[in-house]
């Protein structure tokens, strides 16, 4: 059972242009949903991350959507870069006090063409 | 570098062979987090421990499969009699305790089974 879904599954964006990528969960006891970057070779990299409190947060030129009621949160990168393209997974745990492991999705590739 | 890191960072083996993996997490840290990721998906939980106590493995950790954590420092991820199904990066990831922080990936083991 895949608990968070995430689309698109690639992504071709020009420069300077803005990339979305949504994710839904269906586990409504998912308290905090953070955003991994991964690049070829390399483990993932927290990029941002979100509790269910807020609706919007903003780091930078990423910004996290997130709708409680629709089970539903996206990742926005303003202005995007060259710099930018590597494959995005969105994530989800529980709070468990203890093992937090992470639910991730299928993840997207992003590529920013000049 | 004082990040999580991983070694090998490839391992070839014929199918039938034992394989084992090591990670070395972050100093202070003392949670410790198996994932495996497969071509184009995203990473899936295998097993946590919390110090040197393996406290949780995912129905994905078959019995050929074993991680220890001797005293709560580095860790070892065993595959016995490997399966071309094991072919797959194995990532693991280390935090603090306490409240969903983040979890920081080493650069994965990647094993490809002939």
């Amino acid at each position: 059972q895949q608990q968070v879904k995430q689309s698109p599954q690639s992504l071709i964006v020009q420069k300077g242009g803005i990339s979305i990528i949504n994710c839904a969960y269906e586990n409504t006891a998912f308290d905090y949903f953070p955003w991994y970057q991964q690049f070829p070779g390399k483990g993932p990299a927290l990029l941002i991350a979100i509790r269910p409190d807020v609706s919007e947060k903003k780091e930078g030129r990423f910004t996290i959507s997130f709708n409680k009621s629709a089970k539903q949160f996206s990742l926005h990168i303003m202005d995007s870069q060259p710099g930018d393209s590597a494959t995005y997974f969105c994530a989800a745990s529980e709070r468990d006090f203890g093992n937090e492991k992470l639910t991730f999705g299928t993840g997207t590739r992003l590529t920013i063409i000049p | 570098d004082t990040g999580v890191s991983q070694n090998p960072r490839h391992k070839i083996t014929k199918r039938g062979q034992n394989v084992t993996f090591r990670c070395d997490p972050i100093s202070e840290h003392n949670r410790l987090y198996w994932y495996r990721q497969t071509l184009g998906q995203g990473p899936e939980f295998l097993t946590y421990f919390q110090n040197e106590a393996q406290l949780e493995k995912s129905r994905l950790l078959s019995d050929r499969f074993s991680a220890e954590r001797p005293k709560g420092s580095f860790s070892t991820l065993e595959i016995q009699r490997t399966e071309q199904g094991d072919s797959a990066m194995y990532l693991c990831a280390s935090t603090t305790a306490g409240g969903h922080v983040e979890q920081y990936f080493g650069p994965g083991t990647r094993l490809t089974v002939t």
